[in-house]
């Protein structure tokens, strides 16, 4: 199925591990980002990709990496994870060009929790 | 800065009658503005976007939305609520310039539908 896939779906983490959030999508949209969810805040940007190579930190960077080697993929690393990183992360994707009329596309979610 | 507010975080409306949850965002040339819905433990649907062409936007399941450049506001409406619209929405802006394939969230409003 055409979309953005986000694994795992759910994520108990101790303070400290470190683990990667996967994110793929099958559309060819050059444009990534992932997003983190908290209760009253909305959506806040933590990284973003234009393409393959290319990373830029968004809104809240801190205690996350990302790379992009592919086109395809786009993974969440947390280094060393902290109970302020417990949130549910949303990946996004759309293509780039003149089109502004939106077009992105939302995995379903991650939702981890950080004891 | 690029900001988008959401004036109510929580709005409680009766079975069948209308609906209006009020966004303002910060005024920008050529804005795209987005309105996301998000169901109990579910992803982010799209249900309308405004891209200057028309300035009232219909969306999906009856919702839409009237873009006031004078007013700097995107207020969502609905003539009469179904239950299964309670959920919570997202007022989203993305600016064009450097920097415009990002999205900047509102905090969201969760809508109430009492039977």
């Amino acid at each position: 199925n055409a979309g953005v896939t986000q694994t795992p779906k759910f994520q108990v983490l101790k303070t400290g591990q470190s683990m990667t959030l996967q994110c793929a999508q099958d559309m060819n949209h050059e444009y990534m980002s992932w997003y983190r969810q908290d209760p009253g805040m909305g959506l806040r940007l933590i990284h973003y990709s234009v393409g393959a190579g290319i990373t830029d930190q968004g809104e809240v960077p801190n205690g996350y990496n990302v790379s992009r080697s592919t086109t395809e993929d786009f993974p969440l690393r947390l280094l060393s994870a902290a109970p302020s990183q417990t949130s549910v992360y949303f990946c996004a994707s759309r293509g780039l060009g003149t089109d502004l009329s939106g077009g992105y596309t939302f995995g379903s979610g991650t939702r981890l929790t950080v004891v | 800065a690029q900001s988008v507010t959401q004036l109510d975080s929580h709005v409680s409306v009766s079975e069948g009658t209308p609906v209006l949850l009020r966004c303002n965002y910060s005024s920008s040339y050529s804005p795209s503005l987005f309105w996301y819905v998000q169901h109990p433990n579910k992803g982010l649907q799209l249900l309308l976007k405004y891209t200057s062409a028309a300035t009232l936007v219909k969306g999906i399941n009856g919702f839409e939305a009237e873009f006031k450049k004078s007013e700097t506001s995107f207020h969502l409406t609905k003539p009469s609520a179904h239950m299964s619209d309670a959920a919570e929405y997202f007022c989203v802006v993305r600016y064009s310039g450097a920097g415009s394939y990002q999205l900047t969230f509102g905090k969201g409003t969760k809508l109430s539908v009492i039977p």
